[in-house]
């Protein structure tokens, strides 16, 4: 059973925090992406990492940066957290194989409060 | 930027009825995918049709793209109260592998 595990479901900081979140994927994925989910706005894209140490800006880098040191873990990072960052936070991985058509797998998420 | 927008946002049917939402999207694709996600969940991959088909069927849902107006339809016969979740579209864009998805469709099956 394929599978996308994030490190926490909930996570709550303070502002101006450094915040690692979390994702490893056990599917040999190429692909690993990170969105966040705000009511109202549906899933936006905030990085992208096609191979190991490959990072790709996405929608809303701002404020976000990424680490992809292994192909089955990818990291987003708050620098330093704001209130507006608060969010669900959504890992995904796909493959690069022709027959997979880009179906992204996705982790439970990761429900970020910053206080 | 949002490519895929969903219609109705919200949709509240009784167990047994069928429910049928849109998308609508502005670029050319690769494919459109349907995704449903639970409350609180992450999302889970439900069907996708290749621009070049025009319908497919999955069990209980069936799916339609019509590429000249640019848009696909989810219908989902005879609802559960399990099918209670939101629904996503997202389109595979002609180049590179990035989805992008609409604002979703949240569906309430009462019981």
């Amino acid at each position: 059973d394929v599978k996308v595990t994030q490190s926490s479901r909930y996570l709550v900081k303070r502002t101006g925090e450094k915040v690692f979140l979390e994702c490893v994927q056990d599917m040999d994925h190429e692909n690993m992406f990170w969105y966040r989910q705000d009511p109202g706005l549906g899933l936006r894209l905030i990085y992208f990492s096609y191979d190991v140490k490959m990072k790709e800006k996405g929608d809303i880098p701002e404020g976000y940066s990424v680490s992809r040191e292994k192909k089955e873990r990818f990291s987003l990072i708050l620098e330093s957290a704001s209130t507006n960052q608060t969010s669900m936070y959504l890992c995904a991985s796909s493959s690069l194989r022709w027959y997979s058509y880009n179906e992204q797998f996705f982790g439970p998420g990761t429900r970020l409060t910053v206080l | 930027s949002q490519q895929g927008e969903e219609d109705p946002q919200a949709l509240s049917i009784q167990e047994g009825e069928n429910a049928t939402m849109n998308c609508s999207y502005k670029t050319s694709i690769n494919n459109l995918q349907w995704y449903r996600q639970n409350s609180g969940r992450g999302l889970v991959h439900l069907i996708l049709i290749r621009s070049n088909e025009r319908e497919k069927h999955s069990g209980r849902l069936r799916v339609t793209l019509d590429t000249s107006k640019k848009s696909s339809s989810l219908l989902i016969t005879a609802s559960r109260a399990a099918d209670t979740a939101s629904y996503f579209c997202a389109t595979d864009r002609a180049a590179g592998n990035k989805l992008t998805f609409g604002g979703g469709t949240r569906v309430l099956v009462k019981p």
